[in-house]
């Protein structure tokens, strides 16, 4: 069973719409973490956020936001009014401990893009 | 120079040839990764080294061998590869604790002719 699961495989947006990403994951661990990362063009993987499993404030970055729900094991990010500079395929992370290390699960992405 | 260095960015290879592709970071960090991302699934991890040790190993044929000679370096050495192992190969660096970040090399697009 996947431990990350992206459903939106494809998401088109005209600029300045508001535009939500939805992740939802499962694990049996009591403490893990959850990431975000942005992959555009170029390939490089670029880390946006982590948030561990005691931390159920939302967080808001710029134009940016993430919710964070324990009780529906969701760990969506919204982007609002957004640009053309944000077409790219975006990954949720578990992350679970593993001795003194963590084993990282990615979700399959979603691939954004924004229609100028 | 910072971050993670992935070099090159292209290749293009034969099936009977050897190639290696690297890897380079200079965060400090004292593990590494390699990932196969192929298009249209999901990401895959390969080789993981902690501290220049292998620690885990997918199944990964044995046509691709890691190689990972101290913690700033980690080489992918490719010999007699298939089609089916065109991808982007991305390398990845974190600190070897619970709830670190990776941080990503840009990877290399490989494409087997």
């Amino acid at each position: 069973a996947q431990k990350v699961t992206q459903a939106q495989t494809e998401i088109s947006v005209v600029e300045k719409e508001d535009v939500t990403l939805d992740c939802v994951y499962e694990t049996r661990d009591t403490t893990y973490y959850l990431f975000w990362y942005k992959q555009p063009p170029s390939g490089e993987l670029v880390f946006l956020i982590r948030r561990n499993s005691f931390d159920e404030q939302n967080e808001i970055s710029g134009r940016y936001s993430w919710n964070f729900q324990k009780s529906t094991s969701s760990f969506n990010f919204t982007i609002t009014a957004s640009q053309v500079v944000d077409s790219a395929v975006y990954f949720c992370a578990l992350s679970e401990p593993r001795g003194t290390g963590n084993q990282f699960y990615f979700g399959t992405g979603t691939s954004l893009t924004v229609i100028p | 120079e910072t971050g993670v260095t992935q070099t090159p960015r292209h290749l293009v290879m034969g099936m009977t040839n050897k190639k290696s592709l690297k890897c380079e970071q200079h965060l400090g960090h004292n593990a590494m990764y390699w990932y196969k991302q192929s298009a249209k699934k999901p990401l895959e991890l390969m080789f993981v080294y902690s501290l220049e040790e292998r620690v885990e190993n997918n199944s990964v044929p044995s046509r691709f061998s890691p190689e990972c000679p101290n913690s700033s370096h980690l080489f992918l050495h490719l010999h007699t590869l298939q089609p089916e192992d065109s991808a982007l190969y991305l390398c990845a660096s974190s600190q070897g604790r619970q709830g670190a970040r990776y941080t990503f090399g840009s990877g290399t697009r490989l494409t087997v002719v």
